[in-house]
């Protein structure tokens, strides 16, 4: 089974402009989580998709939103973007939701830098 | 919400020493709890996990205890590798939202 993709694997963009990052979750995982990891702050949940609804968000302002389509694959978008938004967005999916035990599987990350 | 203390590092062991990182949590409930690893450049993936008090997650040699008691998860290695040099990650979670802690880097000299 392929695991998790991600698409960029690198990013460069300048401040005030807005990315799209996109995540292929593994075959038959229908819940995608999204995290931001940085140096200062280390790794914090953005948000979980799951049947293309918004289950859970963490504490992020606004400017960071996502979508997840019919086939699970799953968008974040991040508008006017600030240096602070440089970092590692890693995309995670698990196969059910709702549960306390459920393993999440990493992708490789895209590697977002704000200039 | 929830909240994950972690020892910090960097950690400096030789081969074959003895591993032990330190990790406390407070959580709402009885979460599940996790520890993953982050090779340089790559993603995290799942070391071992236990969902419920009592419960030794273990894999590649690598165990912790769930301890509800002193809600603590703390990582044991009886002889670490050069290969196990990677930053580790505590992380109790629940309905697919991990809280990490800070990451506590391993390095291991030969």
């Amino acid at each position: 089974k392929a695991g998790v993709t991600q698409t960029p694997r690198y990013l460069i963009k300048t401040r005030g402009q807005q990315v799209t990052l996109s995540c292929s979750p593994i075959s038959g995982h229908r819940s995608v989580s999204w995290y931001q990891q940085t140096p200062g702050q280390g790794l914090q949940f953005l948000f979980e998709y799951f049947s293309e609804t918004q289950r859970n968000k963490g504490n992020f302002p606004g400017r960071f939103s996502g979508r997840q389509f019919s086939n699970s694959r799953s968008e974040m978008n991040v508008s006017t973007l600030e240096l602070g938004d440089s970092a590692l967005y890693l995309c995670a999916s698990s196969a059910i939701t709702g549960a306390t035990s459920n393993e999440q599987f990493f992708g490789p990350g895209t590697r977002l830098t704000v200039l | 919400g929830d909240s994950v203390t972690q020892m910090e590092g960097p950690v400096t062991l030789s081969e074959e020493a003895f591993l032990t990182i330190n990790c406390t949590y407070t959580a709402t409930g009885y979460p599940s709890l996790f520890w993953y690893v982050q090779y340089p450049g790559e993603g995290l993936q799942l070391l071992l996990k236990a969902t419920k008090a009592d419960d030794k997650g273990s894999n590649k040699g690598f165990e912790a205890t769930y301890r509800k008691e002193t809600t603590s998860f703390h990582l044991e290695k009886g002889s670490v590798q050069v290969s196990d040099s990677a930053v580790y990650f505590c992380a109790p979670g629940g309905g697919n939202k991990l809280t990490f802690g800070t990451g506590t880097q391993l390095k291991v000299e030969l």
